[in-house]
């Protein structure tokens, strides 16, 4: 069983459109994320959700809007995209929002923009 | 200045020869952990290992082993016996309680290279 989970797996688009990315957790999990991995490969921090709620928001464009329905989802839905957002997107959870916590990370949606 | 500095950008190496992957950390909590997670080709990170920065003993798992230092604040990784299918882009990451935010920062990342 697939722990954490994305889709769609990859999302090619044309600039401007807007697109949505899923991601579930069957881990029993309180805390989520977003994460963005460029083409050099540095992964940063998008979003952070614990129990539904946002706690990180990290000077993310307002293109981006996550959405949190409830504990075991957290989508990503992305505005007007731009060249620049063609990267790996990574969803994650762990179980807490806790400094001890491993995140678990999802296996990534490759977005391309064109 | 970076939380974590992963130095080596790309490794290379022979298949069966050991290699170390650097992680150095900057931190002004005394309760923090580290991480590191494997990036194969598939794209996937995998958790690896967790420690937290009261536990100083070496790990070893397998081929794997860590060796933690808080008097150099290194935390490192060292792969014996490489093969192949270690190929992939290690990263180190920092977790710590600070301003109450414990998103993990990671490094950029080593890249190995193993070579049959």
């Amino acid at each position: 069983d697939t722990a954490v989970s994305q889709t769609p797996k990859y999302l090619v688009t044309q600039m401007g459109n807007d697109k949505s990315i899923k991601c579930e957790q069957n881990l029993g999990h309180d805390t989520m994320y977003w994460y963005k991995q460029d083409s050099k490969k540095f992964l940063k921090i998008m979003f952070s959700y614990n129990n539904k709620e946002l706690i990180i928001n990290e000077t993310v464009p307002n293109r981006f809007s996550p959405k949190s329905p409830d504990k075991a989802h957290l989508n990503l839905h992305i505005n007007s995209l731009e060249l620049g957002d063609s990267a790996v997107y990574f969803c994650a959870s762990s179980q807490a929002d806790r400094v001890q916590e491993t995140q678990y990370f999802g296996p990534g949606t490759r977005l391309l923009v064109l | 200045a970076q939380k974590v500095t992963q130095a080596q950008t790309e490794i290379s190496v022979v298949e069966k020869e050991d290699v170390t992957l650097d992680c150095v950390y900057e931190t002004r909590d005394t309760t923090y952990y580290l991480f590191w997670y494997k990036q194969p080709p598939s794209g996937e990170l995998v958790f690896l290992i967790r420690r937290n920065s009261f536990d100083e003993q070496n790990e070893i798992s397998g081929r794997y082993s860590w060796n933690f230092q808080k008097s150099t604040s290194s935390f490192n990784f060292t792969i014996t016996a490489s093969q192949v299918v270690d190929s992939a882009v290690y990263f180190c990451a920092l977790s710590e309680g600070a301003g109450g935010s414990y998103i993990p920062t990671f490094g950029r990342g080593t890249s190995l290279i193993v070579h049959p």
